[in-house]
């Protein structure tokens, strides 16, 4: 069974910082990898998708990176802002199945 | 196009009575996902269909959960009888097929007291 670990579960670091949101995952035949936003009381934001024949991909100040031989994702981002002060979430997907979420990293920028 | 819609927004209800979530995917959006979130356990995947039909419904905690999907633009997800720990925020998804477009609804927050 598919799992899904964050780490680490929360992050406060000063604006203006680049950081890394680390997510690994047990089972390397993944069809694709996400990375959500989730705001205090709010849905989930898709943020970027890596498909299993990429190794990154890039939006803005994010980057996201995929290794799938370590089970591995990265989040990159870049010159924080207190904006970006969120819960990111990392998901799998498998053939065939729905998303397999990891429980986050909540980050905090302040200014 | 409005995005996924649930609703209602907020439920807070007694032990024992029945609760019935809704939700609208998008248009053109085959695919629908429940799942539950708590601070415990993160985000678990309930149930899910594909064109309608439920795929796989081995999350769906017990028998007093039950989801159904009559039609392309709408699905609900009921709890009879609800117990306070079904308390939880309850969200739909949609996307179209491979997991691409993945929406999520704003969420309802279930209480059960």
């Amino acid at each position: 069974k598919q799992e899904v670990t964050q780490i680490p579960a929360a992050l406060s670091v000063p604006e203006g910082e680049n950081l890394v949101l680390n997510c690994s995952f047990t089972d390397s035949a993944i069809y694709n990898l996400q990375w959500f936003r989730q705001d205090p009381g709010k849905g989930l934001t898709s943020l970027l998708l890596i498909q299993s024949s990429q190794r990154e991909q890039t939006s803005g100040r994010l980057n996201a990176s995929l290794d799938k031989s370590s089970g591995r994702s990265t989040l990159y981002i870049a010159a924080s802002q207190p904006g970006d002060s969120a819960t990111y979430l990392c998901a799998v997907g498998e053939a065939g199945t729905a998303l397999i979420f990891g429980k986050g990293t909540t980050l905090s920028v302040s200014s | 196009d409005a995005g996924v819609i649930q609703s209602p927004r907020h439920e807070v209800t007694e032990m024992g009575q029945e609760v019935t979530l809704r939700c609208k995917p998008i248009s053109g959006h085959n695919s629908l996902f429940w799942y539950r979130q708590t601070m415990m356990r993160g985000l678990e995947l309930l149930i899910y269909f594909n064109n309608n039909v439920p795929i796989d419904d081995s999350g769906m905690p017990e028998d007093r959960f039950s989801a159904k999907m009559p039609n392309a633009s709408f699905s609900t997800l009921k709890i009879q009888p609800s117990e306070p720990r079904d308390s939880a925020v309850y969200f739909c998804a949609s996307s179209v097929p491979g997991g691409y477009g993945y929406t999520f609804g704003s969420g309802t927050r279930l209480t059960v007291v």
